[in-house]
This record gives C-alpha cells, sequence and structure tokens, in this order.
C-alpha cells in the first residue's frame, strides 16, 4: 500500500521557470514531511522540511505549502535553473522514525 | 566532518553468491537505516538499527536478508544467495537521535545480480 502519493513522475520547466510537485498522505499519524534531492548515481540529500502545524515554510527559492486537513503538501521551486535537473522525492515519517517516500519527480530545467 | 560512507558502491554478484553492504553513519549518529530503491522508483525502507539493536525490520523480507550495527565497526546489510531480483541501490541513512528529524543518507551500493 503506498502511504505516500507524489506527482508528477516527470516535469519539464524552462529556465527562470516555477517547478511545482505535489504529494498526498493517508496516515494522520505523520509528524515531519521532508524533501529530498537526488542526483544520478548520488544519495538522496535533504532539501527543505516541515512539520504539520505550519502551512508553509521557506527556504531561498524552495518553498513547502502545506494543507494539513487535505493531506497534502507540495514543493515549489522558484525561478527554476538547470542545476535543479535532479529527481525529487517527498517523504513523510511517523514514530519510530522510518521514513515513506513518494514514487518521485524527475525534473528537467531546459535553458 | 565526514558524511554517511557506504561501500563498496559498486557490487556484482552472481546469483546465489553473498552480498555484503557496509555503511559507517556519521560521526556522533547511532541511528542507521537501510532503504533500498528499485530503478525508476522512490526509496522503501527495509531496517532501522540502533547499536547492538534492531528497532524496525518491518521492511526486510522475510529471508536471506540480515542487518546487523555492532558495538563496533559499520553496519551490515547482508543478502545470501542473491536473486537477480535484488538489482538495486541500497542506501543508508544516519540520524543522531531517535525522534532527531534528519536522516542523512550515503551515496548508495549499487547492487547488480548477474
Amino acid at each position: 500500500q503506498q502511504q505516500v502519493k507524489q506527482s508528477p513522475q516527470s516535469l519539464i520547466v524552462q529556465k527562470g521557470g516555477i517547478s511545482i510537485i505535489n504529494c498526498a498522505y493517508e496516515n494522520t499519524a505523520f509528524d515531519y514531511f521532508p524533501w529530498y534531492q537526488q542526483f544520478p548515481g548520488k544519495g538522496p540529500a535533504l532539501l527543505i522540511a516541515i512539520r504539520p502545524d505550519v502551512s508553509e515554510k521557506k527556504e531561498g527559492r524552495f518553498t513547502i505549502s502545506f494543507n494539513k486537513s487535505a493531506k497534502q503538501f507540495s514543493l515549489h521551486i522558484m525561478d527554476s535553473q538547470p542545476g535543479d535537473s535532479a529527481t525529487y522525492f517527498c517523504a513523510a515519517r511517523k514514530a519510530g522514525n522510518m521514513l515513506t517516500f513518494g514514487g518521485g519527480t524527475r525534473l528537467m530545467v531546459k535553458p | 566532518n565526514a558524511g554517511v560512507m557506504q561501500n563498496p558502491r559498486h557490487l556484482v554478484r552472481r546469483r546465489g553468491q553473498e552480498a555484503r553492504l557496509r555503511c559507517s553513519p556519521m560521526k556522533g549518529h547511532s541511528h542507521v537505516y537501510w532503504y533500498r530503491q528499485l530503478p525508476e522508483e522512490g526509496l522503501k525502507f527495509m531496517v532501522y538499527l540502533q547499536k547492538e539493536n534492531i528497532i524496525d525490520e518491518s521492511g526486510m523480507p522475510k529471508e536471506r536478508f540480515s542487518a546487523e550495527f555492532p558495538k563496533e565497526g559499520p553496519s551490515i546489510l547482508r543478502i545470501q544467495q542473491v536473486v537477480r531480483g535484488d538489482s538495486a541501490a541500497y542506501f543508508c541513512a544516519s540520524s543522531l537521535g531517535e525522534r532527531t528529524d534528519t536522516q542523512y543518507f550515503g551515496p548508495g551500493t549499487r547492487l547488480t545480480v548477474l
């Protein structure tokens, strides 16, 4: 059973545009929602994370929007750059500390 | 400050052989997690360990897979009698404490079973 659903699977954005990736979860016990960025051949690297008691968190060009009632959260990348081209994973954590990952979004930013 | 280290980075095994994957957590981290990533898929949790203890192994296949995190030395993920379906990238992550949110990932071991 997939507990975190991520969309789209792939995304193409022009340089300078906004990249938006969405995730939905089912388990209300999740209490921490990180986003990871993964380049080919590398391990995932933490990008930004949010807790369900806030609706938005911004760090530089990256913003997480969180909708607790809808059980949805999204990543917005403003002013997308070719260097942002990577695979992005949303995840959710509950007590016990393991992360449940979404299926990933392959982002390509065209120059 | 070295990050999470994994070795080998690439491992090729023939069907029926054993694969041993090693993970050294970040300095000061005592919690280790193993995840598996199949091609074009997200990461799937396998096992969560602290020093000398398995905390949660709900994601581990019931047979052929085992993990340990001894008092001294790296964490080891062992796969016995490998099959082609075991071909994947195996990632290790570590965290400072049980309720510390951030898990830091290593570069992964890419296992290919011929």
